[in-house]
């Protein structure tokens, strides 16, 4: 079945250091790839998504790209913000069967000091 | 963009009590929705896949005499717990997406706690 693995938290960062939040998949065919973000006492937001391999989703200076080599989406930022404290899901969908759900990773709660 | 509506929020009942969320799709239709309980510091657990005008799908290991799920139209999922007791506190999110090659949007959850 499928499975996402995710970089285990909490991960600590001074503001405008460099972020990366490892992220790897099994997977039959060709999933697509999530990351979310989830702040404290809200549901999820869809931070960036990539279809199809070599695709590289972007989104509020989050940077991730689609490896099926490695079968990785490690999510980067090269200067985080207090701001970006959050819980950042990896997680993937199927394309095959005609179900749509979506396979999380565990969550990595990330937190930046000013 | 694609906006999901949960309600209520935040509910704190007694042990015994059934408790209904709602889950709305506010701009688009949705055929299928999912529901997700997250417990603290945790990932999320699907627990069902609500479809519209027919019987949800649930995970194993969910009660679906406990989880009762109803999809009666197209922009609107309900879960009702029912005789909630201490063990169902949790926080239950759904999703719902406009169209089936679309991004899951999700609603800002429900924090239950029982007493």
């Amino acid at each position: 079945g499928n499975s996402v693995t995710q970089m285990e938290g909490p991960v600590t960062l001074s503001e405008e250091a460099f972020l990366t939040i490892n992220c790897t998949y099994t997977a039959t065919g060709y999933p697509s790839l999530f990351w979310y973000v989830q702040y404290p006492g809200e549901g999820l937001q869809l931070l960036l998504k990539a279809t199809k391999a070599d695709d590289k989703g972007s989104n509020k200076g989050f940077e991730a790209t689609y490896r099926k080599e490695t079968t990785s989406f490690h999510l980067e930022k090269g200067s985080v913000q207090v701001s970006d404290s959050a819980v950042y899901f990896c997680a993937l969908r199927s394309s095959s069967g005609s179900a749509r759900q979506l396979t999380f990773g565990s969550g990595t709660q990330l937190t930046v000091l000013p | 963009g694609a906006v999901v509506s949960q309600h209520p929020s935040w509910v704190i009942c007694k042990s015994g009590t059934s408790v209904k969320i709602e889950c709305r799709s506010l701009d688009f239709q949705a055929t299928t929705m999912f529901w997700y309980r997250q417990f603290p510091k945790q990932s999320l657990m699907l627990m069902a896949t609500s479809n519209e005008g027919s019987k949800a799908t649930y995970e194993q290991g969910v009660e679906k005499d406990k989880f009762l799920i109803n999809h009666a139209s197209l922009t609107l999922s309900t879960l009702t717990v029912t005789s909630a007791h201490p063990e169902d506190s949790s926080f239950y999110i759904c999703s719902a997406f406009p169209y089936s090659n679309q991004p899951q949007h999700f609603g800002d959850g429900t924090r239950l706690s029982i007493l």
